[in-house]
């Protein structure tokens, strides 16, 4: 069970769109549609922005979209907003109640 | 309001024993699976195993299977994570995460930092 692969930094100025990308395996990421991605400011616990993969909890902007292509999970966060600037983990189930973290992407909002 | 709070923080000395708490509250405690994820100063999110409460089904991430024990006690709606022998290199800060709206840790305890120095 390793962990899923993320780039460990993105960048984008206000008003844009970055993606971060969360490669996994057909174990995990490719088996099933529960990839969720958290966000995480210093010194706090982390929040869920996207589950199942598509799916946004009530209270998260519409900003924030995940999708899925194979063994490629994505998180996009179009109109970039200072308060976006963050750690983000993506996170899939692996089967037989087990889960596994990516290694985190720091964004970054210049 | 369904929330989980957890036990403070520990300062602990290598080889001694730990047991840090997570208590659940507004939800049925019993019908959802709660896990733990370790966070190492400055470093990412591990998932270090879950376990469901209603009849102790436990399961461990390989990296931490034999390290540390996860258990619960559901008449008082706690979920516990245990070292029998502390180490420098679980410092750390730890969370308890449960899954009650669709598959994903969406409540979060406020974490537990533990750090273990001589």
């Amino acid at each position: 069970q390793s962990a899923l692969t993320q780039p460990a930094s993105v960048s984008g100025s206000p008003g844009q769109s970055i993606t971060i990308s969360c490669t996994g395996t057909s174990s995990d990421v490719g088996s099933y549609n529960l990839v969720s991605w958290y966000q995480q400011h210093p010194g706090k616990a982390p929040k869920v922005m996207i589950y199942e993969g598509t799916k946004r909890p009530s209270g998260v902007s519409n900003r924030f979209s995940g999708s899925k292509s194979g063994n490629t999970a994505s998180l996009t966060i179009s109109g970039l907003q200072a308060e976006d600037e963050a750690d983000y983990y993506c996170c899939s189930y692996a089967g037989s109640s087990t889960w596994v973290f990516g290694g985190g992407t720091k964004l970054t909002v210049l | 309001e369904v929330q989980l709070v957890q036990s403070g923080a520990e300062v602990k000395k290598p080889g001694e024993s730990l047991k840090i708490s997570c208590k659940g509250s507004g939800y049925s405690f019993t019908s959802h699976w709660i896990g733990w994820v370790r966070q190492m100063p400055g470093k990412g999110l591990e998932w270090m195993g879950i376990i469901y409460p209603g009849d102790s089904d436990t399961r461990y991430s390989p990296s931490f299977q034999g390290q540390v024990t996860i258990s619960a006690d559901k008449s008082i709606s706690t979920a516990y994570l245990q070292w029998s022998s502390l180490k420098a290199s679980d410092t750390a800060m730890y969370y308890c995460a449960t899954l009650i709206t669709g598959n994903t840790f969406d409540i979060w305890g406020q974490g537990t930092m533990v750090s273990v120095s001589s």
